[in-house]
């Protein structure tokens, strides 16, 4: 059981490339989400997705999409990388019954 | 709009001195209030959390209280350790809408 897993752990990228992070869990959780955490900000909503073949946007979508693959899969996509999402990337799922989310160990993104 | 506000950090404690990490939320209704711990290199983890007013979340020696009178969810321990360093997020959530708004952060440093 290894929960939730995110790849690639460290990305640099140039600005206007684009480039796919990938999320899967395995504890047969419904609702998936995806973060972005930045110094002095917390962690922000970017998409999340309550069910497979569902998705919707939070709190800073721009420059996102998200694809739901099936039940385990939830990837986040740059299709125009810029330095402002400069981040590092978290992707969640929920237990439902006790209103938890799992978490996995982040994606560092570097744009330069 | 929903907010959470954390103490400001950083905070740096020796070992074995009593903690207090600041929370105050702002919300129309009742939600639930959590506490996550992010250990260095890892992501969030679930620490404690208290889902109506007057509850005690608790957890590896950690309390926090859901005081609705004062909108607050103050996160403490009687005694820290080394082990203890992290950065400690305060959120909170409504049931059936279980995405997470995140106070900033605050980290904690002990040192022996």
């Amino acid at each position: 059981n290894a929960g939730v897993t995110q790849t690639p752990k460290f990305q640099v990228l140039k600005t206007g490339q684009s480039m796919t992070l990938q999320c899967a869990q395995d504890m047969n959780h419904n609702s998936m989400y995806w973060y972005r955490q930045d110094p002095g900000m917390g962690l922000r909503l970017i998409y999340y997705s309550a069910s497979e073949g569902t998705t919707d946007k939070g709190e800073v979508p721009n420059g996102y999409n998200v694809s739901r693959l099936n039940k385990r899969e939830f990837s986040l996509r740059l299709e125009s990388a810029a330095p402002s999402q400069t981040s590092v990337y978290f992707c969640a799922s929920l237990l439902a019954s006790y209103n938890e989310q799992f978490f996995g160990p982040g994606t560092r993104l570097t744009v330069l | 709009g929903n907010s959470v506000t954390q103490m400001e950090g950083p905070v740096t404690l020796s070992e074995e001195a009593f903690l207090t990490i600041n929370c105050t939320y702002t919300a129309t209704g009742y939600p639930s209030l959590f506490w996550y711990v992010q250990y260095p290199g890892e992501g969030l983890q679930l620490l404690l959390k208290a889902t109506k007013a007057d509850d005690k979340g608790s957890n590896k020696g950690f309390e926090a209280t859901y005081r609705k009178e004062t909108t607050s969810f103050h996160l403490e321990k009687g005694s820290v350790q080394v082990s203890d360093s992290a950065v400690y997020f305060c959120a909170l959530s409504f049931f059936g809408n279980e995405k997470l708004t995140f106070g900033t952060g605050t980290r904690l440093t002990i040192i022996p």
